[in-house]
């Protein structure tokens, strides 16, 4: 079945380290998604791709980075310059022309400590 | 960044009983979207919305998108203790390179 995986779905971090969540989508789609959720603040976009080898910076794009290298994968990368990165991480993806929303991913949760 | 005006903000009901959740905005958008997330999980599209006036149903979850395109309300009848999680809206204007709009969620609690 087509789909999107995310992976860890729990991750640990020390302060001051870099950590890179995975993103994979084996639904032929175009446009990948990053998303942040904090409790009670909903979902706030990080980066997007429309096409491989292009991204854009959503709006909270600061102490983060991703690469485009495949249609199929989306990495995000939290650098130690975010200043908060304790959150639910959720990566999506949608087909070209669609207006059929997008597909999620089950979310990673990442923890630093 | 943008937000749409998503309320209630919570609902504690009773199970057996109706649901209603709504989004205002002060754009117009050419599809509205309902989504539900599960505790952990990714939110999961419950119902799209692709024209004004449209009423689509989901068994028994029903949308509407407003006429002014400007809003868009869920009906959950019936509720069930699955029915518990958070509900989205999201809205997508034209030519904003496919980013959707967010509500901030509706929290539903159902008490068996």
């Amino acid at each position: 079945d087509g789909g999107i995986t995310q992976s860890p779905k729990y991750l640990f971090r020390k302060e001051g380290q870099n950590v890179t969540l995975s993103c994979e989508q084996n639904l032929n789609h175009d446009a990948m998604y990053w998303y942040r959720q904090d409790p009670g603040q909903g979902l706030r976009l990080i980066y997007y791709s429309q096409i491989v080898n292009d991204f854009q910076k959503g709006d909270i794009a600061e102490g983060y980075s991703v690469s485009r290298e495949k249609k199929e994968s989306f990495p995000l990368t939290v650098t130690s310059a975010q200043k908060n990165p304790t959150a639910f991480y959720l990566c999506a993806s949608i087909r070209a022309g669609g207006d059929y929303g997008y597909t999620f991913g089950s979310g990673t949760r990442l923890t630093v400590v | 960044g943008q937000q749409l005006n998503q309320s209630p903000q919570s609902m504690f009901i009773q199970e057996g009983e109706d649901v209603s959740m709504n989004c205002t905005s002060s754009s117009i958008f050419n599809t509205w979207l309902w989504y539900k997330q599960d505790p952990g999980e990714g939110p999961v599209l419950l119902i799209a919305l692709y024209k004004a006036g449209e009423l689509t149903s989901n068994g028994r979850l029903t949308a509407q998108f407003g006429i002014t395109r400007k809003d868009s309300f869920l009906n959950i009848s019936a509720s069930i203790p699955s029915d518990v999680g958070i509900y989205f809206c999201a809205g997508l204007i034209a030519g904003n390179n496919r980013k959707l709009i967010w509500g901030l969620g509706t929290s539903l609690a159902v008490n068996p």
